[in-house]
């Protein structure tokens, strides 16, 4: 059983590029979540998805983030036209419940290895 | 949202025990989690503790909560050079078991 798949693991975009960052969850995981980890810094929610919904984007920036969870396929988090403070380390994971369940529901939540943006 | 702090540096010597502490805002955090990030790679899951419990040990780990001080701590016995990593603590919301909120992180040291 394939933990959650994150990529690409690295990546390098220049200031005004798109970026785009998937990710699959867990096999059997239908709920995934995206962190930002700042260099230096925790990681700080931005997004809580279910398969075609967002549920929860409090944590995104307003303007040229954006995140989605198809029927089919992966998650994807889009930045569009980054900036230098973009630069990151964007965290995925999933767990098998919604948000309100926890472990001892049976309900982890499993990260991915990240993907670590860089902008030049 | 909730505040969770740490201290940012640890160094310990190979053999001794390593405790790494943590404080937190929201007294109604459901769950507290210690992570550990090695360098650049995700973070993996150690333990968890559920806020009804004030000590749980899972072989050399040991974690400790003071519900009344809002304090976690994390002791690692017999610290080895492979634990040399970031450790991270997160409390989670009653909104929201998984609504995982972070530390800055404590970098242990472990000195052969």
């Amino acid at each position: 059983n394939a933990g959650v798949m994150q990529n690409p693991r690295h990546l390098v975009r220049r200031r005004g590029q798109e970026a785009r960052l998937r990710c699959s969850p867990m096999k059997g995981h239908s709920h995934v979540y995206w962190y930002r980890q700042l260099p230096e810094e925790g990681l700080k929610f931005m997004v809580y998805l279910q398969k075609e919904n967002i549920i929860d984007e409090s944590g995104m920036p307003k303007e040229r983030f954006s995140a989605e969870f198809p029927k089919e396929g992966p998650s994807i988090l889009r930045i569009q036209q980054v900036v230098r403070g973009d630069s990151a380390a964007y965290f995925c994971a999933s767990s098998p419940l919604g948000r309100r369940e926890g472990p001892r529901s049976g309900n982890t939540i499993y990260f991915g290895e990240g993907s670590w943006l860089t902008v030049v | 949202g909730e505040d969770v702090e740490q201290s940012l540096f640890l160094s310990v010597r190979e053999g001794d025990s390593s405790v790494i502490n943590c404080t937190y805002t929201d007294s109604s955090s459901t769950y507290l989690y210690w992570y550990k990030q090695e360098p650049g790679a995700g973070l993996q899951l150690l333990t968890y503790i559920f806020s009804n419990m004030d000590m749980k040990q899972d072989q050399r780990l040991t974690v400790l909560l003071n519900k009344k001080d809002k304090h976690l701590s994390l002791r690692i016995a017999d610290t080895q050079t492979g634990d040399s990593a970031i450790y991270f603590c997160a409390g989670a919301q009653q909104t929201g078991a998984n609504n995982l909120f972070f530390g800055t992180g404590t970098r242990l040291t472990v000195i052969p």
